[in-house]
Formats: structure tokens, sequence, C-alpha cells
């Protein structure tokens, strides 16, 4: 049980170009989901929090123009990396929530691999 | 503001011995802890969660202690393998979503 899948596993895109990366609880309702950001060798950074049906959370310091999320339903949460550049090529992994509560655990995506040319 | 440190940065050994992971958070204010593994190129998969009333949690091999008072967390891997090469994350709570990693702790078990 538990499970969060995220699509597509890696991609590669030209600088300028938007890019989407989806995220899905496939065995449960996400009432939350987060995405993080993580460079190589450094660990997770919080980029955003969504619940469904509202506008996301951003953390200080990133860009809502740039990283957009919409959080359309309660499996399926998807970010935009919008007109990109080679700063942005990052590891991308989500995490979902089945309840309101902060105190539940948060359930991890296995990641995707963003990398602008 | 909560920080969470690692120690070591990273560890390598011979298979077979036992190995201690820790991790220091700043604030003891949280309502748990936990551990995940995280192999290159990979998702996190979570090891351990231990509630803050709790003081220990075991898994198979893997044994993790919460010290609030002290703002520590120790987890304990008995008997390593090379299938447990990986890098080693603790994540506390850093607000009512936020989790707070540390940097981890990247181990190499050798045969």
């Amino acid at each position: 049980g538990a499970v969060v899948s995220q699509h597509p596993s890696w991609v590669i895109c030209k600088s300028g170009t938007s890019v989407k990366i989806e995220c899905r609880s496939l065995d449960f309702q996400a009432t939350t989901m987060f995405w993080y950001r993580q460079f190589p060798k450094q660990s997770l950074m919080l980029m955003a929090t969504s619940n469904e049906g509202s506008k996301a959370t951003y953390e200080q310091g990133v860009e809502k123009d740039k990283f957009l999320i919409n959080h359309a339903s309660l499996t399926l949460s998807t970010l935009t990396v919008t007109s990109a550049h080679p700063e942005d090529s990052s590891f991308y992994i989500c995490s979902a929530r089945d309840h309101p509560d902060g105190t539940y655990e948060q359930y991890f995506g296995p990641g995707t691999r963003l990398t602008v040319t | 503001k909560q920080e969470v440190t690692q120690i070591p940065a990273a560890l390598s050994v011979p298979e077979g011995e036992n190995l201690v992971l820790n991790c220091s958070f700043t604030d003891s204010a949280i309502y748990n802890l936990q551990w995940f593994r995280q192999d290159p190129g990979k998702g996190l998969t979570s090891l351990l969660l231990i509630q803050s009333s709790q003081r220990e949690q075991t898994s198979g091999r893997l044994n993790a202690s919460l010290d609030k008072s002290s703002g520590r967390s120790t987890l304990y891997i008995a008997a390593s393998q090379p299938g447990d090469s990986a890098t080693y994350l603790c994540a506390v709570p850093g607000g009512y979503n936020k989790l707070i990693f540390g940097a981890g702790t990247r181990l190499a078990v050798h045969p």
C-alpha cells in the first residue's frame, strides 16, 4: 500500500522550453502532496505544498511563476517547470499524504531527473 | 529554525560490521522522526518512523532510537551487507507540513 509514482522518471529538454512532471498516488487519496528538489550529493529541499483543489503554498525563494503546481484531483499533482534553464536541472521528488493532519507520514515517489541543455 | 545534522557524512566498512549512524536536530519539539534510504538516482524508501512517545523502533537488522531531550536519533544497522550501501537520511517535521532533512550519510559496505 501507499505507493506514489512519478512520470517521467527522467527527461531532457532544451533551454527555454517547459516540462511537466506528474505525481500520482496509486492506492490512496492524497489530500496533500509535496514537491522537493534535490541537487547532487545534497539533501531534499521542500519547494511547495499543495492541497487538492486549492493553490499551492511555495517555500521562500521558490518562484511560483516558474514552478507551476496543480493538484487537480486526490490522486494527481503536476509540477510544470516553465522556461527551463540549465540551473533548473535537478532531481525532483514528490510525496503524498493521505490525511490532512501534518503528523501523518508522507509517502515518496521515485523521483524525476530533469536535465536542461 | 529547525536544523538537522547527520554524522558521519560518509562511511565505508567491510561486510559484517555493526554500524551507527547519527542524526541530531536543534528543536526538540518534534512529534516524530523518520529514517529513509536513498539509492543513487532513486527516490526515498521509508525505513523507520519513530513517534515522539517512542524511544525506539526496530525493523529487521535496523534499530532506530530517539532521544528528544538531547535532540538525537541513532540508526543502528546490524551485520551490514553490501546491499545496505546507500545514502541514509533522517527527517523531522519543521512545521505543520514541512519535513526537514539532514544531508545524509553515504554508506558503502564492501565484500
